[in-house]
């Protein structure tokens, strides 16, 4: 029962550099979430897709971008690293936005460090 | 905007002890609350959550109210043990009224350790 799965577990890159990050979860889930986590300040929320075919930006969007592959994938692209992206990064599913009862299923995270 | 506030941690304590950690929100609408807890080195985990007031959400001993007139859902457990250990968060979804589309508003975090 893999739920959320996120690659890679960690990452160092150079200032300027691009990477993308892979989220992929087997609930049949139609709504994915990017969040990152940084110390005294909970989550916050990146992008989010309420659906297939769907991206809108959430509170700190700056600095990233997102495609929706399918059903199952949703990715988190860097396209010029900044040490202000040192965080650890979430995806999370649900199986409908709007939906309260229903909850967010998480992957383990990515630590990322850019230097 | 809506937004959490926990109370700030480390909080540490015996195996056995009362539990209390602090939430308060914001929000306009109808928000459902729900408690997170995050071991180490893994994701967050639905605890338990509310999603009227005066509901109470359990799980696993732990219990919290949702309590409209003083807009707070503070998280309790009567006996912690070891494995309890980890940070947890407090967050709100807007729900009837407000702008629902699955967005959680989450609080800051609170780590607890319990020595034995």
């Amino acid at each position: 029962n893999a739920g959320v799965t996120q690659t890679p577990k960690f990452q160092v890159l150079k200032t300027g550099q691009s990477m993308t990050l892979q989220c992929a979860q087997d609930m049949n889930h139609n709504s994915m979430y990017w969040y990152r986590q940084d110390p005294g300040m909970g989550l916050r929320l990146i992008y989010y897709s309420a659906s297939e075919g769907t991206t809108d930006k959430g509170e700190v969007p700056n600095g990233y971008n997102v495609s929706r592959l399918n059903k199952r994938e949703f990715s988190l692209r860097l396209e010029s690293a900044a040490p202000s992206q040192t965080s650890v990064y979430f995806c999370a599913s649900r199986r409908l936005a709007g939906t309260v009862e229903s909850p967010l299923h998480f992957g383990n995270g990515t630590r990322l460090t850019v230097t | 905007g809506d937004s959490v506030t926990q109370m700030e941690g480390p909080v540490t304590l015996s195996e056995e002890a009362f539990l209390t950690i602090n939430c308060t929100y914001t929000a306009t609408g109808y928000p459902s609350l729900f408690w997170y807890v995050q071991y180490p080195g893994e994701g967050l985990q639905l605890l338990l959550k509310a999603t009227k007031a005066d509901d109470k959400g359990s799980n696993k001993g732990f219990e919290a109210t949702y309590r409209k007139e003083t807009t707070s859902f503070h998280l309790e457990k009567g006996s912690v043990q070891v494995s309890d250990s980890a940070v947890y968060f407090c967050a709100l979804s807007e729900g009837r009224g407000g702008t629902s589309y699955g967005k959680l508003t989450f609080g800051q975090g609170t780590i607890l350790t319990v020595h034995p």
